[in-house]
């Protein structure tokens, strides 16, 4: 079955530095790979898709690349602020459903 | 964009009684809504896909008679928990995917937690 896997351990960061954040996968290829936000005890909140035959996709200071190769997708906050500390989940798309990874927990300090 | 809502946000409950949590699509018309059950510090867990009109379809492992679930209508899907046990407690998250949008973007509840004393 599909394995998600992302940095398992927190991720520290100072402010204005790029954060980069990494999904991996095992098998097939799904036909496009999201990226989430999720707050304590809130919902999800989407934030990009990335289709298998896009290399790289942005918005605002967001940044996802998709390496079907590699089966990896990077994630970039560049110019990183103390507002973007939360925790960050890829999901893939996979037969209809969304398939999660068990999220990497950003903190920028100021 | 598209908005979600579940209620109640919290519930504290006895072990051995049922619970019902409500999921709605509020400006657009969902076809399609899927219920999560996540763990402190873990992913999100598929349950189940609920469509309108018919069976839901559950993920294996989950008991499909301890986990109801109900899509009455286009805007409305309920998950009752029956007979809820402590180690049911977790939190339980909805989306419902808008068929207009071409991403097959889900948009996602803002999650119900679930206390069983």
């Amino acid at each position: 079955s599909q394995k998600i896997e992302q940095n398992s351990e927190a991720l520290n960061i100072q402010e204005g530095k790029t954060a980069t954040l990494t999904c991996n996968y095992t098998n097939y290829s799904p036909a496009y790979l999201q990226w989430y936000r999720q707050d304590p005890g809130r919902g999800p909140v989407f934030l990009l898709l990335i289709r298998e035959n896009e290399k790289e996709k942005r918005k605002e200071r967001l940044k996802v690349t998709f390496d079907t190769t590699l089966k990896q997708s990077l994630f970039h906050i560049t110019a990183s602020q103390p507002a973007d500390s939360a925790t960050y989940l890829c999901a893939l798309h996979m037969g209809g459903k969304l398939i999660f990874g068990q999220g990497t927990e950003l903190s920028v300090k100021p | 964009g598209a908005v979600v809502s579940q209620h109640p946000s919290w519930v504290i409950c006895k072990s051995g009684t049922s619970v019902k949590i409500e999921c709605r699509s509020l400006d657009f018309q969902a076809t399609t809504m899927f219920w999560y059950r996540q763990f402190p510090k873990q992913s999100l867990m598929l349950m189940a896909t609920s469509n309108e009109g018919s069976k839901a379809t559950y993920e294996q492992g989950v008991e499909k008679d301890k986990f109801l679930i109900n899509h009455a209508s286009l805007t409305l899907s309920t998950l009752t928990v029956t007979s809820a046990h402590p180690e049911d407690s977790s939190f339980y998250i909805c989306s419902a995917r808008d068929p207009t949008s071409g991403n097959n973007e889900q948009f996602f509840g803002p999650g119900t937690r679930l206390t069983v004393l």
